[in-house]
């Protein structure tokens, strides 16, 4: 089975410019989540979308942030303006609904703001 | 607040020896536990799951847990160089909840 994907790998862009990241999950898997992971630390969850519905965005900043899933199936992640903390790498993951059988990462967007 | 908590390391270990990663969480509830892998510049790849208090073995690999200690950890039998990377314990309190990480243990195999 085709596995999650994401784009662009990699992107470096100045602080206060915007960006955005996309991701297509694994066919079927009803629930993708956005994740950041900083240099060094673990992932942390962004948000949490079930099929084109949000479950979970308590973490998101959501003054700079904001994540969509039209349609129940790929999703954008976009980031305006950016901030240096930004930089990380930015992970989408998917699964069958539950998640107790774990997710699938995608290969990440690593993003450098300057 | 939902936490696991993990040693970040470096642990250092020679070939072939035994490497035991540990991981603690805080939450009592939580019913599901992962183990992942992450190689330098990769993303985390899903390497052992665990539900049940006890023993769990995959080939070289053993997750164990003690949901009253809240514990989980991972061995790794006959190290080997490729298993040099950074582990990551996860968990799921429930399954319509996003998995919560640890930091990570960064683990060196050295031949």
């Amino acid at each position: 089975e085709a596995g999650v994907a994401q784009s662009p790998r990699y992107k470096i862009i100045e602080k206060r410019q915007s960006v955005a990241f996309w991701c297509n999950p694994i066919s079927g898997h009803a629930t993708l989540y956005w994740y950041q992971q900083i240099l060094g630390q673990g992932p942390k969850l962004l948000i949490q979308f079930q099929n084109n519905g949000v479950v979970d965005d308590s973490q998101l900043p959501k003054d700079r942030f904001s994540a969509e899933r039209l349609k129940g199936v790929d999703s954008t992640l976009k980031i305006q303006p950016a901030k240096l903390e930004d930089s990380a790498v930015y992970l989408c993951a998917s699964s069958p609904p539950a998640g107790a059988s774990g997710y699938t990462f995608g290969s990440g967007t690593r993003l450098t703001v300057v | 607040q939902k936490e696991v908590e993990q040693n970040s390391g470096p642990l250092s270990v020679p070939e072939g020896a035994i490497a035991s990663l540990n991981c603690t969480y805080s939450d009592r509830g939580s019913q599901s536990f992962f183990w992942y892998r992450q190689y330098s510049g990769k993303s985390p790849e899903l390497i052992m799951s665990i539900y049940s208090n006890g023993d769990k073995e995959d080939g070289r690999f053993t997750a164990q847990l003690n949901k009253a200690s809240q514990y989980v950890s991972l061995l790794i039998r006959d190290s080997q160089p490729s298993d040099s990377a950074t582990y990551l314990c996860a968990v799921l309190l429930s399954g319509n909840t996003p998995l919560v990480f640890g930091k990570g243990t960064r683990l060196s195999v050295i031949a």
